[in-house]
């Protein structure tokens, strides 16, 4: 089975724009999850879909919001992008033993 | 507040020493806990999963951990480490099944074996 891939790979942004990142999940797998990783905050939960409906989200602005698509693939969107938001972001992907992750997309925001 | 700890934040072993990278919880109820590997330039992998049953829970890569609630930990193991095991470990924990709910990270752990 192919795992999650994550498009694109690599993104540089400027201050004050917006970026849309895609997620596909692996084939079958319902539960789809964004995570932010940094250098000094680790990996933080982002939010966290299924069928569609958000199911969970975590401690971010709601400049990050995402959604999911009747095939499961997710998009997640950052308006207003910071230098802050400089990270990697991970997708992951589950049915019921485990979520697997996908190889991110770096985005850099200068 | 849900939490997970790793206290190791760099670990440097010799080829063929034994490793245990310590993990520890704080929140009760339903535990799911996890270790990933992140090798250098790749992504994250699950190693080993414990959901319930036997505490002993075997991986890939002959990684095996062992969970003991009464000490809220979830210590991962190898009896043997190879330099290909250089990598970053993280231990996380979720409060659900295995396919909903958020996992919550350690900071991790960054192995170093030296050849």
């Amino acid at each position: 089975k192919a795992g999650v891939t994550q498009t694109p790979r690599y993104l540089i942004k400027t201050r004050g724009q917006q970026v849309t990142l895609s997620c596909s999940p692996i084939s079958g797998h319902r539960s789809v999850s964004w995570y932010q990783q940094t250098p000094g905050q680790g990996l933080q939960f982002l939010f966290e879909y299924f069928s569609e409906t958000q199911r969970n989200k975590g401690n971010f602005p709601g400049r990050f919001s995402g959604r999911q698509f009747s095939n499961s693939r997710s998009e997640m969107n950052v308006s207003t992008l910071e230098l802050g938001d400089s990270a990697l972001y991970l997708c992951a992907s589950s049915l019921e033993s485990g979520w697997y992750f996908g190889p991110g997309t770096r985005l850099l925001v200068l | 507040a849900q939490s997970v700890s790793q206290h190791n934040h760099h670990v440097i072993l010799s080829e063929a020493a034994s490793l245990e990278l310590g993990c520890n919880y704080s929140y009760g109820g339903t535990v799911n806990l996890f270790w990933y590997v992140q090798y250098p330039g790749q992504h994250l992998q699950l190693l080993l999963k414990y959901f319930s049953g036997d505490p002993l829970v075997k991986g890939i890569k002959g990684f095996e951990a062992e969970f003991i609630k009464s000490k809220f930990s979830f210590n991962l193991r190898k009896p043997s480490v190879q330099w290909s095991d250089t990598a970053e470990y993280f231990c996380a924990g979720g409060r659900y099944g295995g396919s909903q709910g958020n996992l919550i990270f350690g900071k991790g752990t960054k192995l170093s074996v030296k050849p």
